[in-house]
């Protein structure tokens, strides 16, 4: 079992649905990203996270830490948003050379 | 946000030569630097972890006479691959960690051995 899982796989949705990533992961960790690949193979931070909740304009990130769960939405999705997105989380107590482990990512695709 | 820059964004080269790729951190200091190696469809390899001025740190399975990573200072590391073989043909992504923690990721550079 991987330590970071995400579901789903993939994903196609169409223009303006609303849409739901998710990431588990079972290690205790420091912090969670999640990341946005292009196809040209750019890789863009969308959000780092800790605790609780950030939102950058149609993109809100949460994480229970609890539960050890992390949820990317895209809100309004438009085409654009066609991408691979990566969840990683750092390990807790690694210190500052803490690498990250990532997800197999889910890749998303938007139709008009 | 933070900018990391990658050069060259890909090259072509021929079996046996070496290729250098740098990364840069355009707008912060980065003490860590990271490279990665993806294959076709899937996720990021961590190949090594650069700390500047110290040598850097080789995941297993890694060759570090293959696979040579200075990181000269705050803002460049350079990644040299030797003697190249088409095996070596990938997409090879930098990471620099900022001092807030953090993590901001290069273009990626697109290497072919032929």
């Amino acid at each position: 079992k991987n330590e970071v899982e995400q579901s789903p796989q993939n994903l196609t949705a169409q223009e303006g649905e609303f849409i739901t990533i998710n990431c588990s992961y079972s290690v205790g960790i420091s912090a969670l990203h999640w990341l946005q690949q292009h196809p040209g193979g750019g890789i863009v931070s969308l959000f780092m996270l800790s605790s609780g909740k950030k939102k950058h304009g149609r993109l809100i990130a949460t994480i229970n830490i609890q539960e050890k769960h992390s949820s990317l939405h895209i809100t309004a999705s438009h085409p654009r948003d066609s991408a691979v997105y990566i969840c990683a989380v750092r390990s807790r107590g690694a210190g500052t050379a803490s690498k990250l482990t990532f997800g197999t990512g889910t890749r998303l695709q938007v139709t008009l | 946000g933070a900018v990391v820059s990658q050069h060259p964004s890909w090259v072509i080269c021929k079996s046996g030569t070496s290729v250098k790729i740098e990364c840069r951190s355009l707008d912060f200091q980065a003490t860590t630097m990271f490279w990665y190696r993806q294959f076709p469809k899937q996720s990021l390899m961590l190949m090594a972890t650069s700390n500047e001025g110290s040598k850097a740190t080789y995941e297993q399975g890694v060759e570090k006479d293959k696979f040579l990573i200075n990181h000269a200072s705050l803002t460049l590391s350079t990644l040299t691959v030797t003697s190249a073989h088409p095996e070596d043909s990938s997409f090879y992504i930098c990471s620099a960690r900022a001092p807030q923690e953090t993590q901001y990721f290069g273009p990626g550079t697109r290497l072919l051995v032929l």
